[in-house]
């Protein structure tokens, strides 16, 4: 897996957009970029994955860069249930994807 | 349900004594990923099982861990003579990819929840 580097720990007001950066900058060729988050006590889920253009789903946005050397993660409108720990993977040609520590987000009314 | 379901979803054991930790995957996914998650830690991948191909058992933390996978479907994880250490929750997760190469999302279960005393 590509190296990413995120911050340890967010926090977000309730109704505001939550934006998580993510640098993948040894990332190369046609390695995607995964965001996955856990809630607390349970399994990671899947959100969002990209390439190279700008992707959106229902759960979130995914912006990333034109080097892509970087990528954030967009919550439109955080509500307490975003509260969660967010994980950036950039598996490239592993088919196993490492987990680090992630981006603990808050969300605060 | 159709997602990955995992049992039992807490253990409570002597050190000592085996566990056994079973995961149905969702129907057709041919990959099934183990992981754990120590309190407070991230993931620590276990084993990868993919199709009919040799499973890949390196993040396996000793050889007191095993784990099997019968006709592609369900996956049992054995943990033999328990440590204190091996508490944590185990995870499995299954992805439709059929190659080598991740090209689709983890589908996680729950979790096995398991203590060691």
């Amino acid at each position: 897996d590509a190296k990413t580097t995120q911050p340890t720990s967010m926090d977000c007001a309730e109704g505001r957009a939550a934006n998580l950066p993510c640098n993948h900058s040894t990332i190369s060729g046609n390695e995607y970029v995964y965001w996955y988050r856990q809630i607390h006590s349970q399994g990671p889920q899947y959100i969002i994955h990209g390439l190279k253009n700008n992707e959106t789903n229902e759960m979130a946005s995914l912006i990333i860069t034109e080097d892509r050397k970087s990528s954030t993660l967009i919550l439109p409108h955080a509500t307490l249930r975003d509260t969660a720990v967010y994980y950036c993977i950039v598996p490239g040609g592993s088919y196993i994807p490492t987990f680090g520590r992630g981006t603990s987000l808050i969300v605060h009314p | 349900g159709a997602g990955v379901s995992q049992s039992p979803s807490n253990k409570v054991t002597e050190k000592g004594k085996d566990v056994e930790l079973r995961c149905d995957p969702i129907s057709g996914h041919t990959a099934l990923y183990w992981y754990r998650q120590s309190l407070g830690q991230g993931l620590e991948f276990l084993i990868y099982f993919q199709g009919n191909s040799a499973p890949d058992k390196s993040g396996l933390p000793s050889d007191r861990f095993s784990a099997e996978r019968t006709g592609g479907s369900v996956s049992t994880l054995t943990i033999q003579r328990t440590q204190q250490e091996d508490s944590a929750v185990y995870l499995c997760a299954s992805s439709p990819s059929p190659g080598q190469i991740l090209t689709g999302e983890l589908f996680f279960g729950e979790g096995s929840r398991l203590t060691v005393l």
